[in-house]
């Protein structure tokens, strides 16, 4: 059971914006950096964030990144039929001494 | 270009023992700590074991503990996991993946991974 809870899907149409919510505690998104990870049908998961807010190389800024205390936020912007996937957020938890991923959610573009 | 290429997943019976391997290249390995994923069908991603670029420190989480052992062979370039006393829960794709940044660095994200290899815990 994971201990960073994310919506099950969300939705929208193509050109709109659509954000993702993770929910954590202060052992671990309010004291670690939040990663996100996007999750393509049949792929490998692909880092999308990370340091809350930074994008590596050759991700587009349709894709961003917030923290708030022991919540963050990705936001997918100008939405594509190619961003149908799922998305999941990550970081470190210092009481587990475990990395932790959220519950996951899926993004359907109508 | 950086790679990571898993192999050793398989079907095994419950109670058996399988070890997966992770051929890294294009980045010097030992300066990484690197984890294992995994991934059941139809589930979400459920991180499984670390270890740092030197070896010497490594996490697992709960389920695990005991039973799957996680190593590395720098001079290898290549990252194990030993899979013992299987079960039928621990039937998923894993994936290995690279660590941000750092030797220690088991908290910045994981920013490669392999296409994974597939273990079935059946008999």
């Amino acid at each position: 059971q994971s201990v960073l809870t994310q919506p099950p899907s969300v939705s929208a149409a193509p050109g709109q914006k659509v954000t993702i919510s993770c929910s954590g505690s202060s052992s671990n998104i309010g004291n670690n950096y939040i990663s996100w990870y996007q999750q393509l049908p049949g792929t490998a998961p692909k880092l999308l964030i990370y340091d809350n807010d930074e994008r590596p190389s050759g991700i587009p800024d349709r894709f961003s990144g917030s923290k708030s205390g022991t919540s963050a936020t990705l936001g997918i912007a100008g939405l594509q039929t190619g961003d149908e996937a799922d998305y999941y957020c990550g970081t470190w938890d210092i009481s587990l001494s475990a990395y932790v991923f959220g519950t996951g959610t899926k993004v359907t573009v109508l | 270009e950086v790679l990571l290429l898993e192999s050793g997943g398989g079907l095994v019976p419950p109670g058996g023992s399988l070890r997966l391997s992770c051929a890294a290249s294009g980045f010097t390995f030992i300066n990484y700590a690197m984890t294992w994923v995994r991934q059941a069908p139809g589930k979400g991603l459920e991180w499984v074991s670390a270890i740092s670029g030197s070896g010497g420190s490594t996490y697992y989480t709960d389920s695990v503990k005991g039973r799957f052992t996680i190593s590395r062979d720098n001079s290898k370039s290549t990252l194990y996991l030993q899979m013992n006393s299987l079960r039928p829960e621990d039937t998923a794709a894993y994936f290995c993946a690279k660590g941000l940044r750092g030797r220690s660095g088991y908290g910045y994200g994981l920013d490669v991974w392999g296409e994974g290899t597939t273990v079935i815990g059946s008999s």
